[in-house]
């Protein structure tokens, strides 16, 4: 079975570009998170979906972020316009529902703004 | 507000040492630990973890304590092996009908010599 994956793996922009992550979860988990860590911190909760819906968006830094998980499937991070700040290794993770306690995370996209 | 803090950043060991990688947590609400192995280029996997009702449990070569007391979890490592060297993260959470918002330590990197 296939794990939680990221496109792209690496991704380098300038200032004030736009950048689109992707995050295709492991088939048939309902839930969908959005981490990122920034370089010497600590891994950071973005946002969690349930399906198509936002379950809980607290983490998001400011409206520069967008993420969609249209049909409950797939979903994506825009970052519009991007910052040096927003530099850092975006995860994310899926996990069944139901009570299911385990996460699974997927390799991460190194994000770099220059 | 929450936070998850790592006494060590990089702990040493020699191969066939027992490693003791330890994590201190401020919520109390917090009733589910977890702890992450992350390889270089490769997202955290799920190690083990335990819930506020035990303080301990074991898994393949591997022990976590909690000591709620204290707010203090630990990770056991026996017999470290060389494939043991990553970064090891503890995060807390609220068990709220499978939703899991998850918050991370900074990470403590263990290195083992052969």
């Amino acid at each position: 079975e296939a794990g939680v994956t990221q496109f792209p793996s690496h991704s380098v922009i300038e200032k004030g570009q736009t950048v689109t992550l992707r995050c295709d979860p492991i088939s048939g988990h309902d839930n969908l998170y959005w981490y990122r860590r920034v370089m010497g911190k600590e891994i950071k909760f973005l946002l969690h979906f349930v399906k198509e819906s936002k379950q809980d968006e607290s983490g998001m830094p400011n409206n520069r972020f967008l993420a969609e998980r249209t049909g409950g499937t797939y979903s994506t991070l825009k970052v519009q316009p991007a910052e040096l700040e927003d530099s850092g290794v975006y995860f994310c993770a899926s996990s069944y529902g139901g009570g299911s306690t385990e996460a699974f995370f997927g390799q991460g996209t190194r994000l770099t703004v220059v | 507000g929450e936070s998850v803090g790592l006494h060590l950043p990089t702990l040493s060991v020699q191969e066939g040492d027992n490693s003791i990688i330890n994590c201190a947590y401020s919520n109390s609400a917090s009733d589910y630990f977890i702890w992450y192995k992350q390889e270089s280029g490769k997202g955290p996997q799920f190690i083990i973890d335990i819930r506020s009702n035990m303080d301990k449990r074991q898994g393949q070569r591997v022990t976590v304590l909690l000591n709620k007391t204290v707010k203090h979890l630990s990770l056991q490592i026996a017999a470290t092996q060389p494939g043991d060297s990553a970064v090891y993260f503890c995060a807390e959470t609220v068990l709220n009908t499978g939703f899991q918002k998850l918050v991370f330590g900074t990470g403590t990197r263990l290195l083992v010599s052969p």
